[in-house]
């Protein structure tokens, strides 16, 4: 079974340039979420989606920070301009969601690095 | 033990032992609970859930146990070994109606001496 693909694995970068994350969810899912990992903040959620569309957003840090889902099977975390204090390990994660609940499955996550 | 948002607390244990990871949860309106477990440099992998009609639910070597009246959640792993050496995390869902978006904890270290 594929599970969550997220590209790429690692990224370094200067500050400034931008940043583009990329997810494919499991398929038949149909809902999607952005996290970020710190060891200050732990797993925080910047963003879910359901059906392709944003849901809460309200994670999100700053307007540097976008993040889309054009279709069922591709999200795209961006952020431009890149700072230092952006370097952490973002994770996608999907879930099915309906009646009942589901739990979330995880991508192995992009390691970013801001210098 | 380990609550919901503070620090990152460390188990050590020896290969063969049981291992029991604590969770206090923060919100009794909170309906479905979850433990994962992150090993390192992967993402978090889904063990075992519970929801809040149960208070036990076994799976293969894992026992999460809830107990609503004080908000604690704790997973029982059952002859230990070097494998499960690994971040565990609970999260709970919060958020009211269908969407099931949980809070994850900070982590519990799970650390196995072979």
């Amino acid at each position: 079974d594929a599970g969550v693909i997220q590209s790429p694995r690692h990224e370094v970068t200067e500050m400034g340039q931008e940043v583009t994350l990329r997810c494919k969810p499991i398929s038949g899912h149909n809902s999607l979420f952005w996290y970020r990992q710190t060891m200050m903040r732990g797993l925080e959620l910047l963003i879910y989606f359901n059906n392709n569309v944003p849901i809460d957003d309200s994670g999100m840090p700053e307007d540097r920070f976008s993040a889309k889902m054009p279709n069922a099977s591709f999200s795209t975390l961006k952020i431009q301009p890149s700072e230092p204090r952006d370097s952490a390990v973002y994770f996608c994660a999907s879930s099915f969601q309906g009646p009942g609940n589901q739990p979330q499955h995880f991508g192995d996550g992009t390691r970013l690095s801001i210098l | 033990g380990e609550s919901v948002g503070l620090h990152l607390p460390t188990l050590s244990v020896q290969e063969g032992d049981n291992s029991i990871i604590n969770c206090a949860y923060s919100n009794s309106a909170s309906d479905y609970f979850i433990w994962y477990k992150q090993e390192s440099g992967k993402g978090p992998q889904f063990i075992i859930d519970i929801r809040s009609n149960m208070d036990k639910r076994q799976g293969q070597r894992v026992t999460v146990l809830l107990n609503k009246t004080v908000k604690h959640l704790s997973l029982q792993i059952a002859a230990t070994q070097p494998g499960d050496s690994a971040v565990y995390f609970c999260a709970e869902k919060e958020r009211p109606g269908g969407s099931y978006i949980p809070t994850f904890g900070r982590g519990t270290s799970l650390i196995v001496h072979p």
